[in-house]
């Protein structure tokens, strides 16, 4: 089983502020199956980013994604108030299982 | 649009049983893949089981043998039986929609697309 661990636990920062999440695969996942989530208190999860770099339908292109192999990166070029949530990454394999990071909270500095 | 709208929680003893509903709107159950993602209070996220535009379904082994994933086509809602409820099962339980990506002959389901608001699972005396 992968187990994806995301760095760092916690992330305080301002409105503005660039942010930087890591998704480290214990073993390679293929771009196509990374994904990223937001996730703000009492709310679902909502899609961001699919295949690793493909923005979701309706997500600002503030946030970006990057990486292959065990390494990928979720950026939001520009804090906006709404952005302080908490991030989950996801990867999938055929058998099927999905499995998702511990998550990363983004908060007020 | 698309809607998914969960129903069913509450408070369980050990033990017990309990179904869960799914209900969708904007699209049809029946043609696309259906998973139950759970989250405990304060944790991560936990996929729990998919169900196929087959019927094929598969499971997490935290709860193969106890739980069960179905859809009613007729109402074009997704099911999710919980049997032998134990406190490691207490969360809020998501419904979500995977896109079916097909390229070379395979397909794949590599993300959750559409959620629901989720509905709270109580296992507790």
């Amino acid at each position: 089983e992968i187990v994806l661990t995301q760095s760092p636990g916690t992330l305080s920062l301002s409105p503005g502020d660039r942010a930087t999440l890591s998704c480290r695969a214990s073993q390679s996942v293929s771009s196509r199956f990374l994904a990223w989530y937001q996730q703000k208190p009492g709310q679902a999860p909502r899609l961001l980013i699919y295949g690793a770099s493909s923005r979701a339908t309706g997500i600002p292109d503030r946030f970006s994604g990057s990486g292959s192999g065990t390494d990928f990166t979720l950026t939001i070029s520009r804090l906006e108030p709404e952005d302080f949530a908490v991030y989950y990454c996801q990867q999938y394999d055929s058998s099927p299982t999905w499995t998702f990071g511990q998550g990363t909270k983004v908060e007020f500095k | 649009e698309v809607e998914l709208v969960e129903s069913g929680g509450g408070l369980i003893q050990p033990g017990g049983s309990l179904r869960l509903s799914c209900a969708a709107s904007g699209f049809t159950v029946s043609s696309n893949y259906m998973s139950w993602v759970r989250q405990a209070p304060g944790k991560g996220l936990e996929w729990v089981s998919v169900i196929y535009s087959g019927d094929s379904t598969y499971y997490a082994d935290s709860v193969k043998g106890r739980f069960t994933i179905s859809r009613d086509n007729s109402k074009n809602t997704l099911y999710l039986q919980m049997n032998s409820l134990r406190a490691e099962d207490t969360a809020v339980y998501y419904c979500a929609r995977s896109p079916k990506y097909c390229t070379g002959g395979s397909c794949y389901l590599p993300h959750f697309d559409s959620w629901g608001q989720g509905t709270l699972v109580t296992v507790s005396s």
